[in-house]
């Protein structure tokens, strides 16, 4: 079936160091989405990509989607303490109900 | 309500109760999804409702998981029989359209043990 990896599962980056989780997805995406999970909250959307090549950023954060439309990087430069959480992306299932697939996601602490 | 709203926030019981779960969606959002979030994991998705009907079900676990949504808002997510391993937080969304271009908005979930 359908999967969407990340690596690398756990990050630890001193405050200020940059920061690059990438997505693989075994099928083309018709669009990636990425989400931000702070420690003991939800998912909160953070961006979608949509366009072959699409690069979007967010202050600090670097949203990238791959030629090909199957992988995807979030690169965050410069770290801030509240940077801290996990942060998965997460491609439409192939039945295209909506569902979502998610990467298993990438953990990552900053420290002061 | 603003967001999406899940209860109860905590879940504790035995062995082979049955619980129920439940989903306030945001208003004017016709999708509802159901995941499953176990420690440290990723989200495992389990239903998916297009107003009251739920097209795709493919990722409910076992018989024992059931959910319906009624008038195109709350959804229950019922679990017959718990088993240990159905531990986990039992996350709900809602989006505007089920297409799959569409930010999914998530409730705090419910988080589930099963003594």
């Amino acid at each position: 079936g359908q999967q969407v990896m990340q690596i690398p599962q756990y990050q630890h980056v001193q405050e200020g160091e940059d920061f690059t989780t990438y997505c693989n997805s075994s099928t083309t995406l018709s669009n990636i989405q990425w989400y931000k999970q702070r420690p003991g909250g939800h998912p909160v959307f953070l961006i979608q990509l949509v366009k072959s090549g699409e690069v979007k950023k967010q202050k600090r954060l670097t949203f990238q989607f791959g030629e090909a439309k199957k992988n995807s990087s979030l690169h965050i430069t410069a770290t801030q303490t509240t940077d801290v959480g996990t942060y998965f992306c997460a491609g439409p299932g192939s039945s295209n109900t909506g569902k979502l697939i998610f990467g298993q996601g990438t953990t990552l602490q900053v420290k002061p | 309500g603003a967001g999406v709203s899940q209860s109860p926030s905590n879940k504790v019981t035995e062995k082979g109760k049955d619980v129920e779960l439940r989903c306030d969606p945001i208003s004017g959002h016709t999708a509802l999804y159901w995941y499953r979030q176990s420690l440290g994991q990723g989200l495992e998705f389990l239903i998916y409702f297009q107003g009251n009907s739920a097209p795709d079900k493919s990722g409910l676990p076992s018989d024992r998981f059931s959910a319906e949504r009624t008038g195109g808002s709350v959804s229950t997510l019922t679990i017959q029989r718990t088993q240990q391993e159905d531990s986990a937080v039992y996350l709900c969304a809602s989006s505007l359209m089920g297409t799959g271009f569409q930010p999914q908005h998530f409730g705090d979930g419910t988080r589930l043990s099963i003594l």
